[in-house]
């Protein structure tokens, strides 16, 4: 099992609500990774770390903002939901494939968003 | 820029069987990572297989391997021996060389159904 953990699994949330979703790993990967996915369909990088006080955009635009405080903790912020921020949210940490690491992703279980 | 298509959204196949699935990528780098990953339904995506490009043998993970033909940029998935819990979504990712980082460039998916 993957020790990347993500709060809430499911959140139903009406329009213009601030919400965080959690993302916690303890494997002290300094990658750290927020894709975007509705069901059954491919994944949107939105948001990616390298390290502490390090935040880069991913190829997807969102209107989300992320922080990276400490190397364990990485958090994603809608400061007001809306219907169509409805989808799926994978947070996932890696290490580079150099020194021994494959350059695999871990992700966690996900946290489903519904906004109404 | 790269690129990784994967052509077929949708395949099944009954238990037991073998079944491919393909990757073809677009890149023109020459020392690369290609993984496979899976996600079943409502949980957790995990890493099936990953093959380094500089490797000239198959990689193989029990009942998964996989056809690398670097020349033709493809990278097949073969599951032998179909078993129920392969049913999932299988994403073929391809990662960039250390310059850029090591990002991921994922494939659209295919979603793999075994049927009893």
């Amino acid at each position: 099992e993957a020790d990347i953990y993500q709060t809430p699994r499911y959140l139903v949330i009406g329009t213009g609500k601030k919400i965080t979703l959690e993302c916690s790993q303890t494997m002290g990967h300094d990658k750290m990774y927020w894709y975007q996915q509705d069901p059954g369909m491919e994944l949107h990088l939105i948001h990616y770390s390298y390290g502490v006080n390090s935040t880069e955009k991913g190829d997807l635009s969102s209107e989300s903002t992320v922080s990276r405080i400490r190397t364990e903790h990485f958090p994603l912020t809608l400061e007001s939901a809306r219907p169509s921020h409805t989808s799926q949210y994978l947070c996932a940490s890696s290490e580079p494939p150099t020194g021994g690491d494959t350059g695999e992703l871990f992700f966690g279980e996900g946290s489903r968003l519904t906004v109404l | 820029a790269q690129t990784v298509t994967q052509s077929q959204p949708e395949m099944s196949v009954q238990e037991a069987e073998t079944v491919t699935l393909s990757c073809t990528y677009d890149t023109s780098e020459n020392n690369y990572y290609l993984f496979w990953y899976k996600q079943p339904p409502s949980r957790q995506m995990i890493l099936v297989i990953r093959q380094e490009a500089y490797k000239q043998q198959n990689a193989t993970e029990n009942r998964f391997s996989v056809n690398f033909q670097k020349a033709a940029k493809s990278f097949s998935l073969k599951i032998s021996d179909s078993q129920l819990g392969d049913t999932a979504m299988y994403f073929c990712a391809f990662m960039k060389p250390i310059y850029s980082n090591y990002q991921l460039i994922w494939g659209a998916g295919t979603k793999l159904i075994i049927k009893p």
